[in-house]
């Protein structure tokens, strides 16, 4: 069962502009969420992240958003860079352990 | 800061052969994490440790998996015997227990012909 859906496997975007990239989840008992980026031949780097007691979160370009109510959450690049360009994972968590991946969604950013 | 260190970084061996993951945690951390990367099944999680002590190992495909902790700078992974169905990258990860996020090793790249 997938518990964490990315349902676009990928996503193309001109630099300068925004990139969303969405995030859905089932398990209404997650109580945090994250970010990972990967580039080829990489381990996956944690980006941002979000508790489940708040709906936004940002960090310089970087913006979550978690709406509960529809189990959703996305994540704003704003301005996309060439350097952006990766496989973003959404992750959830529990209780802080273990963590649940979607399939990620490739981004490719075009100068 | 030496981040997550795993070592081989790419395997290639034969059906039936023995294979062993090894990974280093980031210094202080005292959870620590080996994923699975596949195509089909992403990345999913195979086993835990939280002070050297398996915690989750629900993850662990089958009996030709195991792994240890013997302290807390050393994890491996072994699979006794492949088969060519393990291919995939391996992760390690280690964390704090004080933080959720996760930090991520190079992985490794293993093949089983």
């Amino acid at each position: 069962d997938q518990q964490v859906k990315q349902n676009s496997p990928s996503l193309s975007v001109q630099e300068g502009r925004i990139s969303i990239l969405n995030c859905d989840y089932t398990n209404s008992m997650f109580d945090y969420f994250l970010w990972y980026k990967k580039y080829p031949a990489e381990g996956p780097t944690f980006l941002i992240s979000i508790s489940s007691i708040k709906d936004k979160n940002e960090d310089g370009r970087f913006t979550v958003f978690l709406n509960k109510s529809a189990k959703h959450l996305s994540l704003h690049i704003v301005p996309s860079q060439p350097g952006d360009s990766a496989v973003y994972f959404c992750a959830a968590s529990r209780w802080g352990n273990k963590l649940v991946f979607g399939a990620g969604t490739i981004l490719r950013v075009k100068s | 800061d030496a981040g997550v260190i795993q070592s081989p970084r790419h395997e290639v061996t034969e059906m039936g052969q023995e294979v062993t993951l090894r990974c280093k945690p980031i210094s202080g951390h005292d959870y620590l994490f080996w994923y699975r990367q596949t195509m089909m099944r992403g990345l999913e999680l195979l086993i835990y440790f939280n002070n050297n002590v398996p915690i989750d190992d629900s993850g662990m495909p089958e009996d030709r998996f195991s792994a240890k902790m013997p302290n807390a700078s050393f994890s491996t992974l072994k699979i006794q015997p492949s088969e060519p169905r393990d291919s995939a990258v391996y992760f390690c990860a280690s964390k704090t227990g004080r933080t959720y996020e996760q930090y991520f090793g190079p992985g490794t790249r293993l093949t089983v012909t």
